[in-house]
């Protein structure tokens, strides 16, 4: 059964810096899902991951899967408060289900 | 496009009460529909994921009997929540798509509280 293990569950950091959030998942995935949610919202689809290698961007943030190390990952370039969120990754298992990891809420301090 | 419409948006009832969740797809055809729920702070959890005209498939540990999913035609299905308690409060999003691996929309979310 597929697990997803994201790290950091928390992060806090400041405007203007970059990091990187971690997605770790546990069998083969054909595909990652990236997604962000505001708080008492639903989900915003961000990106979607279909082949080892790939790499997409959307303003400042940044995704790409390495499905021999069965990870993703999510790079923030010179955050904004704009992107303090909740992100979410989530794998693919057989034909239909995701399987979300627990979340990532990241705070974004002026 | 592909939007999913989820309603109602937020129910308060009292203990006791049945409640009944709709989902829509507005601009496509749902083959499939899925309904999660989300605790405070929590990851979503996959509850069913139910096709039109078939009975759902239910994730184990999700209790069939009080949660109630019809999936009549390939745009609404409806999730009751069937004599519901305080432990059932939570927020319930519902998403669909449009075939086998084809990307999930989400709805809005309804968010439960049960008195």
């Amino acid at each position: 059964e597929l697990k997803v293990e994201q790290n950091p569950l928390f992060l806090s950091m400041q405007e203007g810096k970059n990091y990187t959030i971690y997605c770790n998942y546990s069998t083969t995935s054909d595909r990652l899902y990236w997604y962000r949610q505001d708080p008492g919202k639903s989900l915003e689809s961000l990106f979607v991951l279909l082949s080892n290698g790939a790499v997409k961007q959307e303003g400042r943030l940044m995704a790409s899967l390495d499905t021999k190390a069965r990870l993703s990952t999510l790079h923030i370039t010179a955050a904004v408060h704009d992107l303090s969120a909740t992100y979410f990754c989530a794998g693919f298992q057989g034909a239909q289900k995701l399987v979300f990891g627990q979340g990532t809420r990241l705070t974004i301090n002026p | 496009g592909a939007v999913v419409s989820q309603h109602p948006s937020r129910v308060i009832c009292k203990s006791g009460t049945s409640v009944k969740i709709e989902c829509r797809s507005l601009d496509f055809q749902a083959t499939t529909m899925f309904w999660y729920r989300q605790f405070p702070k929590k990851s979503l959890m996959l509850m069913a994921t139910s096709n039109e005209g078939s009975k759902a498939t239910y994730e184990q540990g999700v209790e069939k009997d009080k949660f109630l999913i019809n999936h009549a035609s390939l745009t609404l299905s409806t999730l009751t929540v069937t004599s519901a308690h305080p432990e059932d409060s939570s927020f319930y999003i519902c998403s669909a798509n449009s075939g086998t691996s084809q990307p999930q929309h989400f709805g809005d979310g309804t968010r439960l509280s049960i008195l």
